[in-house]
């Protein structure tokens, strides 16, 4: 079992749909949950960054952690073309410990106009 | 211009061939890593560094050396190429401990 999972997609919405992105972990050591964006032909980019449970909003983007149940997410609110990208999960034991990020296999995302 | 450059963007070579994928910041960040991608595997963690004279094996090291040339740069090598390491590769850079972690825009090599 991979530590973390993430469902691959694609997922296909239309324009100003909401989005829920989620990933499951095994290992309830983790505390620093992030989320990156990562375009076609680029690297990633990180999007939000959570530490430990609770919600953490940025405009249109919302991550949740609940550590009881092992999973996170990402909501993404009136959804745009230019959100089409993959996202990727990622969680680390310790804030600074990114020799240990561990990262889903990413989910890709496609907003139809 | 990129605050990571990654040369060369694209790669094909044969197998057995040593091939050198080489990294420049200009963020003055003293941490750079490698990273791989695969379908389905996602980013894994080749080597890392967190200065010039610190260098560490990452999840996956086999068959990869790095170096860490100066501050800004941070090579990839691998000393005879096979075609199980056709993926894209990544550098990133962190600052200190609790940075940010920066990627380059990816090297795609295929090995054939």
């Amino acid at each position: 079992q991979k530590e973390v999972e993430q469902d691959p997609g694609p997922l296909s919405v239309p324009e100003g749909a909401i989005v829920s992105l989620n990933c499951t972990y095994s290992n309830s050591a983790f505390q620093y949950f992030m989320w990156y964006r990562q375009y076609s032909r680029k690297g990633p980019e990180l999007l939000m960054y959570t530490y430990s449970s609770g919600n953490k909003e940025d405009g249109r983007f919302t991550a949740q952690v609940d550590k009881s149940s092992k999973y996170i997410s990402l909501f993404i609110r009136d959804s745009q073309p230019s959100d089409s990208a993959t996202y990727l999960c990622a969680m680390s034991l310790g804030g600074g410990a990114t020799n240990k990020l561990i990262f889903g296999t990413g989910t890709l995302l496609a907003v139809q106009p | 211009d990129a605050d990571v450059t990654q040369t060369p963007r694209n790669r094909i070579t044969k197998t057995g061939k040593r091939i050198m994928l080489e990294c420049s910041q200009t963020k003055g960040h003293d941490r750079m890593y490698w990273y791989r991608q695969d379908p389905g595997l996602g980013l894994q963690l080749i080597y890392y560094s967190f200065d010039v004279k610190d260098i560490n094996k990452g999840e996956i090291s086999d068959g990869y050396s790095v170096s860490r040339q100066a501050q800004a740069k941070f090579s990839l090598s691998l000393e005879s190429a096979i075609p199980n390491q056709t993926a894209l590769y990544f550098c990133a850079t962190k600052l200190g401990h609790t940075g940010e972690l920066f990627f380059g825009e990816g090297s795609r090599l295929t090995v054939l």
